[in-house]
């Protein structure tokens, strides 16, 4: 089976760092990516991980240990606006299906 | 705007009727996948072509479900006999394979959310 493990809610105030984990378990496994969801929207791409890791986007940063089935994505600087779902994804290969996780909900406060 | 559209927004329909949807892919994009959301859930993997080869099926997917990519451009998802169940939001994405990984990025579709009465 393939499932992806991830906190149903994360509150943080402004200007804060954020990390919303994530622990996978699937019979595959090629990378780790990490989608943004607004309300009534559609997902957005926000960073991938093949390797073991930080990756580093602006604000954003991705970690992945593959030893450890396990990533995290970073939020620095939260503003009001990054109130949204984050989903993490797993690919079996590159350019394949996605499995997501269920969603970790932010809610920023001023 | 991801470049990526579908048709209808939304659609509404009795049980036991057949609904089709429609996604256009960023031109340049040879896979284009479908998935199906329910409300507090992450997206669900249902099937995916690259060009006009369906890859993968989701093993969930019940025979009533059918997609197509004709001619590896726009895809069509057919819903045969909806079911109460099958209401969702139904998104499309696509990506264009390649070695790097921006490759792996998959660019999403507003959906097409589905009410069955």
């Amino acid at each position: 089976g393939q499932s992806l493990e991830q906190p149903s809610e994360v509150t943080a105030v402004e200007g804060a760092i954020v990390q919303i984990n994530c622990t996978y378990q699937t019979s595959g496994f090629y990378g780790l990516s990490w989608y943004q969801q607004h309300d009534g929207g559609a997902p957005t791409f926000l960073s991938y991980n093949a390797l073991d890791g930080l990756e580093e986007t602006g604000r954003f940063s991705s970690f992945l240990s593959r030893s450890d089935s396990y990533g995290y994505l970073l939020l620095q600087e939260l503003q009001m606006k990054d109130s949204a779902s984050y989903f993490c994804a797993a690919s079996a290969n590159q350019g394949g299906k996605l499995i997501f996780g269920q969603g970790t909900e932010l809610s920023v406060k001023p | 705007d991801t470049g990526v559209s579908q048709d209808p927004r939304h659609k509404i329909t009795k049980r036991g009727q057949n609904v089709t949807f429609r996604c256009d892919p960023i031109s340049e994009h040879n896979r284009l996948y479908w998935y199906r959301q329910t409300l507090g859930q992450g997206p669900e993997f249902l099937t995916y072509f690259q060009n006009e080869a369906q890859l993968e099926k989701s093993r969930l997917l019940s025979d009533r479900f059918s997609a197509e990519r004709p001619k590896g451009s726009f895809s069509t998802l057919e819903i045969q006999r909806t079911e109460q169940g099958d209401s969702a939001m139904y998104l499309c994405a696509s990506s264009l394979t390649g070695l790097t990984s921006s490759y792996n990025e998959q660019f999403f579709g507003p959906g097409t959310r589905l009410t069955v009465l």
